[in-house]
Protein backbone atom coordinates (compact mmCIF):
# COMPACT_ATOMS: atom_id res chain seq x y z
CA UNK A 1 0.00 0.00 0.00
CA UNK A 2 2.91 2.43 -0.64
CA UNK A 3 0.64 4.88 -2.79
CA UNK A 4 3.05 7.67 -3.76
CA UNK A 5 6.99 7.62 -2.10
CA UNK A 6 9.26 10.49 -2.16
CA UNK A 7 13.23 10.03 -2.07
CA UNK A 8 15.11 11.60 -0.38
CA UNK A 9 12.68 13.41 2.61
CA UNK A 10 15.64 15.85 3.55
CA UNK A 11 18.64 16.66 1.66
CA UNK A 12 21.04 19.37 2.56
CA UNK A 13 23.10 21.45 -0.65
CA UNK A 14 25.50 24.16 -0.85
CA UNK A 15 24.56 26.73 -3.41
CA UNK A 16 25.16 25.69 -7.30
CA UNK A 17 25.53 21.78 -5.76
CA UNK A 18 22.81 19.56 -8.40
CA UNK A 19 20.63 17.07 -7.05
CA UNK A 20 17.22 14.95 -7.82
CA UNK A 21 13.89 14.40 -6.21
CA UNK A 22 12.48 11.17 -6.91
CA UNK A 23 9.26 10.38 -7.09
CA UNK A 24 7.25 6.85 -7.05
CA UNK A 25 3.40 6.19 -7.88
CA UNK A 26 2.29 2.42 -7.76
CA UNK A 27 -1.52 3.38 -8.25
CA UNK A 28 -0.62 3.13 -12.27
CA UNK A 29 -1.78 7.55 -12.26
CA UNK A 30 -1.85 9.50 -15.24
CA UNK A 31 -0.92 12.76 -13.75
CA UNK A 32 1.87 13.67 -11.66
CA UNK A 33 2.86 16.84 -10.47
CA UNK A 34 5.65 18.63 -7.98
CA UNK A 35 4.72 21.31 -5.65
CA UNK A 36 6.88 23.43 -3.83
CA UNK A 37 5.15 24.81 -0.26
CA UNK A 38 6.89 27.71 1.76
CA UNK A 39 5.11 29.40 4.64
CA UNK A 40 2.33 31.60 4.16
CA UNK A 41 2.30 30.78 0.34
CA UNK A 42 0.64 27.54 0.12
CA UNK A 43 1.33 24.70 -2.74
CA UNK A 44 2.81 26.28 -5.98
CA UNK A 45 2.72 23.92 -8.55
CA UNK A 46 6.23 23.93 -10.22
CA UNK A 47 6.01 21.63 -13.36
CA UNK A 48 3.70 18.78 -14.49
CA UNK A 49 2.75 15.66 -16.57
CA UNK A 50 -0.25 14.22 -18.13
CA UNK A 51 1.35 10.79 -18.79
CA UNK A 52 4.70 9.02 -19.68
CA UNK A 53 7.07 11.22 -22.22
CA UNK A 54 5.33 14.30 -21.37
CA UNK A 55 6.14 17.88 -18.88
CA UNK A 56 4.38 21.06 -18.54
CA UNK A 57 5.50 23.80 -16.83
CA UNK A 58 3.66 25.25 -13.75
CA UNK A 59 3.45 28.28 -11.75
CA UNK A 60 6.99 28.16 -10.70
CA UNK A 61 9.01 26.41 -12.85
CA UNK A 62 12.28 28.28 -13.02
CA UNK A 63 15.05 26.58 -11.99
CA UNK A 64 14.02 23.01 -11.97
CA UNK A 65 13.44 20.64 -15.20
CA UNK A 66 11.72 16.99 -15.05
CA UNK A 67 11.49 13.85 -16.74
CA UNK A 68 8.57 11.05 -16.91
CA UNK A 69 10.35 8.28 -18.62
CA UNK A 70 8.32 5.95 -17.01
CA UNK A 71 4.97 6.44 -15.83
CA UNK A 72 5.34 5.71 -12.24
CA UNK A 73 7.88 8.12 -11.93
CA UNK A 74 8.31 12.20 -12.00
CA UNK A 75 11.83 13.24 -11.49
CA UNK A 76 12.74 16.89 -10.46
CA UNK A 77 15.73 18.56 -10.68
CA UNK A 78 17.92 21.36 -9.81
CA UNK A 79 20.47 21.72 -11.67
CA UNK A 80 22.15 24.65 -9.92
CA UNK A 81 20.99 24.73 -6.57
CA UNK A 82 19.96 28.79 -4.94
CA UNK A 83 18.98 29.65 -1.27
CA UNK A 84 15.68 30.46 -2.94
CA UNK A 85 14.81 27.23 -3.21
CA UNK A 86 15.16 26.02 -0.04
CA UNK A 87 11.80 24.73 0.26
CA UNK A 88 9.31 21.61 1.32
CA UNK A 89 8.85 19.81 -1.70
CA UNK A 90 5.59 17.48 -2.49
CA UNK A 91 5.00 15.35 -5.15
CA UNK A 92 1.22 14.44 -5.97
CA UNK A 93 -0.43 12.11 -8.60
CA UNK A 94 -4.25 11.71 -10.11
CA UNK A 95 -5.76 9.03 -12.32
CA UNK A 96 -6.52 11.69 -15.21
CA UNK A 97 -9.81 9.85 -15.46
CA UNK A 98 -11.68 13.04 -14.05
CA UNK A 99 -10.97 16.10 -12.02
CA UNK A 100 -10.30 13.92 -8.88
CA UNK A 101 -8.38 13.03 -5.66
CA UNK A 102 -4.90 13.89 -5.54
CA UNK A 103 -3.05 11.33 -4.15
CA UNK A 104 0.26 12.93 -2.24
CA UNK A 105 4.00 11.98 -0.97
CA UNK A 106 5.09 13.05 2.40
CA UNK A 107 7.57 15.99 1.00
CA UNK A 108 11.36 16.34 0.73
CA UNK A 109 12.89 18.98 3.14
CA UNK A 110 15.56 20.66 0.61
CA UNK A 111 17.99 23.23 2.42
CA UNK A 112 20.95 25.14 0.47
CA UNK A 113 23.19 26.73 2.07
CA UNK B 1 -5.29 31.22 -15.26
CA UNK B 2 -7.04 30.48 -11.87
CA UNK B 3 -6.57 32.44 -8.64
CA UNK B 4 -7.82 30.68 -5.04
CA UNK B 5 -7.98 33.03 -1.73
CA UNK B 6 -8.65 31.58 1.20
CA UNK B 7 -9.39 32.93 4.70
CA UNK B 8 -8.24 33.11 7.58
CA UNK B 9 -4.85 31.94 7.27
CA UNK B 10 -5.09 31.10 11.02
CA UNK B 11 -8.05 30.31 13.16
CA UNK B 12 -7.94 29.71 16.52
CA UNK B 13 -10.94 27.99 18.59
CA UNK B 14 -12.07 26.41 21.60
CA UNK B 15 -12.86 22.22 21.36
CA UNK B 16 -16.56 21.84 20.44
CA UNK B 17 -17.09 24.75 18.92
CA UNK B 18 -17.23 25.19 14.90
CA UNK B 19 -14.96 26.09 12.53
CA UNK B 20 -15.38 27.72 9.01
CA UNK B 21 -13.23 28.43 6.10
CA UNK B 22 -13.69 30.35 3.16
CA UNK B 23 -12.32 30.35 -0.35
CA UNK B 24 -13.23 32.16 -3.03
CA UNK B 25 -11.91 31.64 -7.32
CA UNK B 26 -11.55 33.42 -10.25
CA UNK B 27 -12.35 31.10 -13.09
CA UNK B 28 -15.99 30.68 -13.62
CA UNK B 29 -14.98 27.24 -15.76
CA UNK B 30 -13.52 25.39 -12.56
CA UNK B 31 -16.11 22.68 -11.28
CA UNK B 32 -14.33 20.63 -8.86
CA UNK B 33 -13.44 22.55 -5.17
CA UNK B 34 -11.60 19.47 -3.07
CA UNK B 35 -10.39 20.22 0.16
CA UNK B 36 -7.21 18.95 2.06
CA UNK B 37 -5.81 18.51 5.33
CA UNK B 38 -2.23 18.19 6.23
CA UNK B 39 -0.77 17.11 9.76
CA UNK B 40 2.86 17.95 10.76
CA UNK B 41 5.43 16.31 8.70
CA UNK B 42 2.67 14.73 6.31
CA UNK B 43 1.59 15.28 2.67
CA UNK B 44 -2.10 16.93 2.57
CA UNK B 45 -5.17 14.28 2.14
CA UNK B 46 -8.42 14.96 0.98
CA UNK B 47 -11.16 15.29 3.62
CA UNK B 48 -13.74 16.34 1.22
CA UNK B 49 -15.21 17.67 -2.14
CA UNK B 50 -17.92 18.76 -3.63
CA UNK B 51 -18.51 19.20 -7.74
CA UNK B 52 -20.60 22.54 -9.61
CA UNK B 53 -23.94 20.45 -10.29
CA UNK B 54 -23.99 20.13 -6.14
CA UNK B 55 -24.56 23.40 -4.18
CA UNK B 56 -23.65 21.21 -0.12
CA UNK B 57 -22.16 17.82 0.90
CA UNK B 58 -21.58 16.68 4.43
CA UNK B 59 -19.59 13.62 5.81
CA UNK B 60 -20.02 13.38 9.53
CA UNK B 61 -18.71 16.45 11.14
CA UNK B 62 -17.62 18.05 8.05
CA UNK B 63 -19.66 19.81 5.03
CA UNK B 64 -18.65 21.96 2.25
CA UNK B 65 -20.84 24.84 0.51
CA UNK B 66 -20.77 25.89 -2.71
CA UNK B 67 -22.02 29.09 -4.41
CA UNK B 68 -21.29 29.01 -8.15
CA UNK B 69 -22.94 32.91 -8.79
CA UNK B 70 -20.72 34.41 -6.16
CA UNK B 71 -17.67 32.10 -6.93
CA UNK B 72 -17.14 30.84 -3.45
CA UNK B 73 -17.26 27.77 -1.09
CA UNK B 74 -16.79 26.97 2.64
CA UNK B 75 -15.91 24.01 4.88
CA UNK B 76 -17.35 24.07 7.85
CA UNK B 77 -15.93 21.72 10.89
CA UNK B 78 -18.66 21.06 13.72
CA UNK B 79 -17.96 19.78 17.27
CA UNK B 80 -14.36 20.57 16.61
CA UNK B 81 -11.45 18.26 18.55
CA UNK B 82 -8.55 19.02 19.03
CA UNK B 83 -7.37 15.90 16.14
CA UNK B 84 -8.93 18.75 13.78
CA UNK B 85 -5.66 20.79 14.62
CA UNK B 86 -4.17 21.00 11.10
CA UNK B 87 -3.56 23.28 8.42
CA UNK B 88 -6.22 22.77 5.87
CA UNK B 89 -6.24 24.14 2.31
CA UNK B 90 -9.10 24.33 -0.52
CA UNK B 91 -8.44 24.16 -4.11
CA UNK B 92 -10.53 24.56 -7.39
CA UNK B 93 -9.80 23.17 -10.81
CA UNK B 94 -10.79 22.51 -14.50
CA UNK B 95 -9.69 20.53 -17.11
CA UNK B 96 -8.24 22.33 -19.49
CA UNK B 97 -7.29 20.77 -22.96
CA UNK B 98 -6.81 16.99 -21.40
CA UNK B 99 -4.76 19.21 -18.49
CA UNK B 100 -6.22 19.02 -14.85
CA UNK B 101 -4.39 21.63 -13.05
CA UNK B 102 -5.69 21.85 -9.33
CA UNK B 103 -4.85 25.79 -8.28
CA UNK B 104 -4.79 25.71 -4.11
CA UNK B 105 -5.37 28.77 -1.43
CA UNK B 106 -2.46 29.54 0.68
CA UNK B 107 -3.87 27.33 3.59
CA UNK B 108 -5.35 28.05 6.89
CA UNK B 109 -4.13 27.18 10.20
CA UNK B 110 -6.78 25.15 12.52
CA UNK B 111 -6.08 25.49 16.47
CA UNK B 112 -7.88 23.70 18.39
CA UNK B 113 -7.74 24.15 22.29
CA UNK B 114 -8.76 21.55 24.85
Amino acid sequence: NAGVTQTPKFRVLKTGQSMTLLCAQDMNHEYMYWYRQDPGMGLRLIHYSVGEGTTAKGEVPDGYNVSRLKKQNFLLGLESAAPSQTSVYFCASTSGTGAGELFFGEGSRLTVL
Amino acid sequence: GENVEQHPSTLSVQEGDSAVIKCTYSDSASNYFPWYKQELGKGPQLIIDIRSNVGEKKDQRIAVTLNKTAKHFSLHITETQPEDSAVYFCAASTRTGGSYIPTFGRGTSLIVHP
